[in-house]
Parts: structure tokens; C-alpha cells; sequence
């Protein structure tokens, strides 16, 4: 069955620096990858969606890479702040009429 | 102007006993779902609905039982609590990338 893993549980930076978090699936690749952010005692919210035909994403200071090879996305928040602290999760969908699927999460923390 | 609202956000039953959680979206979507995060933070979908028909039911326990009166609603229905489905609930709607709009949780204790 597919697996998707969020590498790192929890990530902790400098304010200013460049947050990369990292999120690996297996077997074959989604039609669309999904990024959300999740503060504690909340639902998740959206921030970007790639599809399999492209290599990049960007909004304001993320941005998302798919590469389908590495079967890998890599999201990044650059000139982190603290106020980005939160929990990322990155999701995967295989078709338009599929169900999605969650993976963990990484923690990010950034400190002043 | 919440976009997907959900009631109560806790809720906290004893083992046994049959409890509802309601969801309503104002974002003018045709589906909408029930997800559960359990406390090792895991979201997995529950069921979807699109334009009132059950679309996705994953392996979840009959006792589980959503209901759409209509396409802006959602309601799920858990009879015969037991300790396992203590459980944050989540109830969602999907644009046209199917990208989720979250409500706030409901948070399930079962003692």
C-alpha cells in the first residue's frame, strides 16, 4: 500500500533562515501533492498544491518542488519568521476522484 | 462568515452511550468529508459525500453513521461509543482542486 513519510518529526531554525521540509512517498506518483499547515488545536489549512507535470510551485515566501524521479516533494518557507511555527503536512492524491491521503506531519519550530 | 463550521467542539461521553457531530460548509461545495486525527497526529479519511451520496467509506466501523440532509451538511453519528474513538473529528468540503477546507475539530473523549 502507499506510504507516505515526513521525514523529520520535528525541525527547529533560526528566524530568517530557510525552512525545508521534506516529504517522500512510494510506489507509484500522485496526480496531485498537497501541502497544508496545522496549528495546535486546529483544522488544517491549505497553502499550495503541485501536480505531477510540474516541478515547481510558488506563493509569497513557499515554495513547493515535485520531483517524480526521487519520488519526493521538498517545501520551503523562506525568511522564516516564528510566527510560521506550526505543524506541516504534506498530502497525496492519486486522481481527481480519489481519496486523499495525510501524512504525519513535521513540527517546525522557529526561534527568534 | 465561517466557511465550515462544526458542533460541539467537545464533547465528552462515557463508553456506550450515542453521540452526533454537525457540520456545515457555506463555501457552496458538492463534497464534503469526515476525517479523524488520532492522538499520534494521523489523519485519515472516514467518508465522502458528494451532492448528498457517499462517495468514499473507508473501513470504518458500522457504528459509524454520516448523514447529508443536503449538500452544505454533514453530519456523523457514532453509536456504542467505545474507548478507541476518542479522536479529534474533523469535517472538511474540497474546492475544485480538490484542495480540503477544514473546520475547527471536535474533540472526542470516551471514558
Amino acid at each position: 500500500s502507499q506510504k507516505i513519510e515526513q521525514n523529520s518529526e520535528a525541525l527547529n531554525i533560526q528566524e530568517g533562515k530557510t525552512a525545508t521540509l521534506t516529504c517522500n512517498y512510494t510506489n507509484y506518483s500522485p496526480a496531485y501533492l498537497q501541502w497544508y499547515r496545522q496549528d495546535p488545536g486546529r483544522g488544517p489549512v491549505f497553502l499550495l498544491l503541485i501536480r505531477e507535470n510540474e516541478k515547481e510551485k510558488r506563493k509569497e515566501r513557499l515554495k513547493v518542488t515535485f520531483d517524480t524521479t526521487l519520488k519526493q516533494s521538498l517545501f520551503h518557507i523562506t525568511a522564516s519568521q516564528p510566527a510560521d511555527s506550526a505543524t506541516y503536512l504534506c498530502a497525496l492524491q492519486y486522481s481527481s476522484a480519489s481519496k486523499i491521503i495525510f501524512g504525519s506531519g513535521t513540527r517546525l519550530s522557529i526561534r527568534p | 462568515d465561517t466557511a465550515v463550521s462544526q458542533t460541539p467542539k467537545y464533547l465528552v461521553t462515557q463508553m456506550g452511550n450515542d453521540k452526533s457531530i454537525k457540520c456545515e460548509q457555506n463555501l457552496g461545495h458538492d463534497t464534503m468529508y469526515w476525517y479523524k486525527q488520532d492522538s499520534k497526529k494521523f489523519l485519515k479519511i472516514m467518508f465522502s459525500y458528494n451532492n448528498k451520496e457517499l462517495i468514499i467509506n473507508e473501513t470504518v466501523p458500522n457504528r459509524f453513521s454520516p448523514k447529508s440532509p443536503d449538500k452544505a451538511h454533514l453530519n456523523l453519528h457514532i453509536n456504542s461509543l467505545e474507548l478507541g474513538d476518542s479522536a479529534v473529528y474533523f469535517c472538511a468540503s474540497s474546492g475544485r482542486a480538490n484542495e480540503q477546507y477544514f473546520g475547527p475539530g471536535t474533540r472526542l473523549t470516551v471514558t
